[in-house]
């Protein structure tokens, strides 16, 4: 039971475009929502987050989008840098704080 | 502080034989969690302290698997037996409880394993 759901596992971007990260969970009991980057041999870095009571999160050309009607959440970046190029996981906390993960979106920002 | 740290970052060894890695989470943080990766899926939880008391453990971590944190600093998780399916990356995250954003896990690099 896949309670966090990221459908595309791959995107293609060109610089300077926005680039959008889809998201979808299940579970009404999460409270927070993370995103999350990840490059090759690394751990995966905290990037923005944002409360179930909020709809809207930015911090410099991060923007995280809620809509809990419809239990989706998306990561706009803008504009996309090369740098950019990563697997970005969606994370929603529960009990615990422990996070449950999706499967990750490959971005590649392409010049 | 230089974030949280794991040792080794890669471990390679014989099915059946037992292996353990360490955490050494970000000092001032009180919770620490140990999570799975395998490849195309996302980190999944295993377990989490709070000082030293071990509060959660998910069914993925069988009885083959134990985590420790003595003295509630560094963790080691040590895996029994280890079996072809242990092959994975092994997370360790660490947060502080108290702070405005205690929802925010900082990880490490992680620990490859590779059970032959």
């Amino acid at each position: 039971d896949q309670q966090v759901k990221q459908n595309s596992p791959s995107l293609s971007v060109q610089e300077g475009r926005i680039s959008i990260l889809n998201c979808d969970y299940t579970n009404s009991m999460f409270d927070y929502f993370l995103w999350y980057k990840k490059y090759p041999a690394e751990g995966p870095t905290f990037l923005i987050s944002i409360s179930s009571i909020k709809d809207k999160n930015e911090d410099g050309r991060f923007t995280v989008f809620l809509n809990k009607s419809a239990k989706h959440l998306s990561l706009h970046i803008v504009p996309s840098q090369p740098g950019d190029s990563a697997v970005y996981f969606c994370a929603a906390r529960g009990t615990a704080s422990k996070l449950t993960f999706g499967t990750g979106t490959r971005l590649q920002v392409t010049l | 502080d230089t974030g949280v740290s794991q040792d080794p970052r890669h471990k390679i060894t014989k099915r059946g034989q037992n292996v353990t890695f360490r955490c050494d989470p970000i000092s001032e943080h009180n919770r620490l969690y140990w999570y799975r990766q395998t490849l195309g899926q996302g980190p999944e939880f295993l377990t989490y302290f709070q000082n030293e008391a071990q509060l959660e453990k998910s069914r993925l971590l069988s009885d083959r698997f134990s985590a420790e944190r003595p003295k509630g600093s560094f963790s080691t998780l040590e895996i029994q037996r280890t079996e072809q399916g242990d092959s994975a990356m092994y997370l360790c995250a660490s947060s502080l409880e108290a702070s405005p954003a205690p929802y925010e896990q900082y990880f490490g690099p992680g620990t490859r394993l590779t059970v032959t």
